[in-house]
C-alpha cells in the first residue's frame, strides 16, 4: 500500500537558518504529493503541492521537488522565521484511496 | 481565514450526552471529510462524503454518526462517547473525491469527554 516516511522531530533552528525536512514515499501509480502545515490551535493548511515527477511546489519561501527516482519530496526553506514554528506533514494522494500522512515534524524557530 | 468553518471550537461533554459538530464550506466542493487528530499525531480519516453520499467509513464506532444535509454542510452526531474519544475533530473538503486534489481543512473542534 501507499506510505509516507517523514523525518522525526522535533527540529529546533535559529532564525535565518536553512531548513530541510525529509520525506520519502512508497506508492503505486502516479501519486500527488503535498506538504501541509499546522500552526498551534489551528487546522491543517496546504503549504504546497506537486502532481507529477520533477514538479516543484513553492509557497511562502518553502519549496519541494517531486523526485520520482529517489521517491522523495523534501521540504526546504532558505531562511526560517519564528513565525514558521509549526508542525509540518508530508502527504500522498492517489485516486480514490484516502490521503496518507506522514507522522509530522515539529519545527521550533528561536530568535 | 479558513474557508471551511467548524462549530463549536471547543466542546466538553459527559459520556451520556448527545451533541453535534458542524462543518460548512461554500467553495462548491463535492467531497467532504471528517478526521480525528490526537495530540502529536497526524489526522486519521473517519468518513468521506462524495456528492452528499457516504463513500468511506473507516470502521468508526456507531457512537459517531455523520450526516450530509446538503453539499455545503456536514455534521457529526455524537452519542455515548468514551474518554478516549477526546481529540481534535477536523473537517475538510475538496473539489472531488480524489486524494490527488488538495483538501481544505477547518480549524477543528476540540472535544473533551468527561
Amino acid at each position: 500500500g501507499n506510505s509516507v516516511t517523514q523525518m522525526e522531530g522535533p527540529v529546533t533552528l535559529s532564525e535565518e537558518a536553512f531548513l530541510t525536512i525529509n520525506c520519502t514515499y512508497t506508492a503505486t501509480g502516479y501519486p500527488s504529493l503535498f506538504w501541509y502545515v499546522q500552526y498551534p490551535g489551528e487546522g491543517l493548511q496546504l503549504l504546497l503541492k506537486a502532481t507529477k515527477a520533477d514538479d516543484k511546489g513553492s509557497n511562502k519561501g518553502f519549496e519541494a521537488t517531486y523526485r520520482k527516482e529517489t521517491t522523495s519530496f523534501h521540504l526546504e526553506k532558505g531562511s526560517v522565521q519564528v513565525s514558521d514554528s509549526a508542525v509540518y506533514f508530508c502527504a500522498l494522494g492517489s485516486g480514490n484511496t484516502p490521503l496518507v500522512f506522514g507522522k509530522g515534524t515539529r519545527l521550533s524557530v528561536i530568535a | 481565514d479558513t474557508e471551511v468553518t467548524q462549530t463549536p471550537k471547543h466542546l466538553v461533554m459527559g459520556m451520556t450526552n448527545k451533541k453535534s459538530l458542524k462543518c460548512e464550506q461554500h467553495m462548491g466542493h463535492r467531497a467532504m471529510y471528517w478526521y480525528k487528530q490526537k495530540a502529536k499525531k497526524p489526522p486519521e480519516l473517519m468518513f468521506v462524503y462524495s456528492y452528499e453520499k457516504l463513500s468511506i467509513n473507516e470502521s468508526v464506532p456507531s457512537r459517531f454518526s455523520p450526516e450530509c444535509p446538503n453539499s455545503s454542510l456536514l455534521n457529526l452526531h455524537l452519542h455515548a462517547l468514551q474518554p478516549e474519544d477526546s481529540a481534535l475533530y477536523l473537517c475538510a473538503s475538496s473539489p472531488r473525491d480524489s486524494s490527488n486534489q488538495p483538501q481544505h481543512f477547518g480549524d477543528g473542534t476540540r472535544l473533551s469527554i468527561l
